[in-house]
């Protein structure tokens, strides 16, 4: 079946430490997208990109990093320096003229 | 810069009541227009979409929709709401048209339907 596969539903990390969230689609859209969701703030978009090997950032790059590689895969990296991370990740993709797919998110904590 | 507005933060109401969310974007150009939903413990499902032609669009469980370009506003309603519509409603907007733009969320609208 097509869609997006995020991965791991929860992780758990040390302060100071990075982490990488997974992000994956086969349904062959061009963009993808990193949205950082918290209660009453509504879907913060984190980076997005609109093909491979480019992405441009969002409202709160600060302390994430990305890459594109390939079309079907846009990683998340939260370092250290993201001073708040504990947060629900949603992972998002869009084609022509299709709304927004969405992967499960990843749930982070950091303990 | 493009943004999303949703005035509302909680809306309460009674079962058969009539139900309007506002949402307001910022931006001069093309855009296509999105409401979702985020049932309680659920994931984003999405309502409805706009891209282009009717500004009135419907979508799924009744809900319907008003793009007003003078007003920059895509308006959420529903003629009658059911206990089971509560839940968060996000507004999205995608500026300049284009499939691989950049796209923005409102803050959401958390509505509570009584019984």
């Amino acid at each position: 079946d097509g869609g997006i596969t995020q991965s791991p539903k929860y992780l758990f990390r040390k302060e100071g430490q990075n982490v990488t969230l997974s992000c994956e689609q086969n349904l062959n859209h061009d963009a993808m997208y990193w949205y950082r969701q918290d209660p009453g703030q509504g879907l913060r978009l984190i980076y997005y990109s609109q093909i491979v090997n480019d992405f441009q950032k969002g409202d709160i790059a600060e302390g994430y990093s990305v890459s594109r590689e390939k079309k079907e895969s846009f990683p998340l990296t939260v370092t250290s320096a993201q001073k708040n991370p504990t947060a629900f990740y949603l992972c998002a993709s869009t084609g022509r003229y299709t709304e927004a797919f969405f992967g499960q998110g990843t749930r982070l904590t950091v303990v | 810069a493009q943004s999303v507005s949703q005035h509302n933060h909680h809306v309460i109401l009674s079962e058969a009541a009539s139900l309007e969310l506002g949402c307001n974007y910022s931006y001069g150009g093309t855009v296509n227009l999105f409401w979702y939903v985020q049932y309680p413990g659920q994931h984003l499902q999405l309502l409805l979409k706009y891209f282009s032609g009717d500004p009135l669009v419907k979508g799924i469980k009744g809900f319907e929709a008003e793009f007003i370009k003078s007003k920059f506003s895509f308006n959420l309603r529903k003629p009658s709401v059911q206990w089971s519509d509560t839940a968060e409603y996000f507004c999205a907007v995608r500026a300049g048209g284009g499939a691989t733009n950049k796209l923005i969320f409102g803050t959401g609208t958390l509505l509570a339907v009584q019984p």
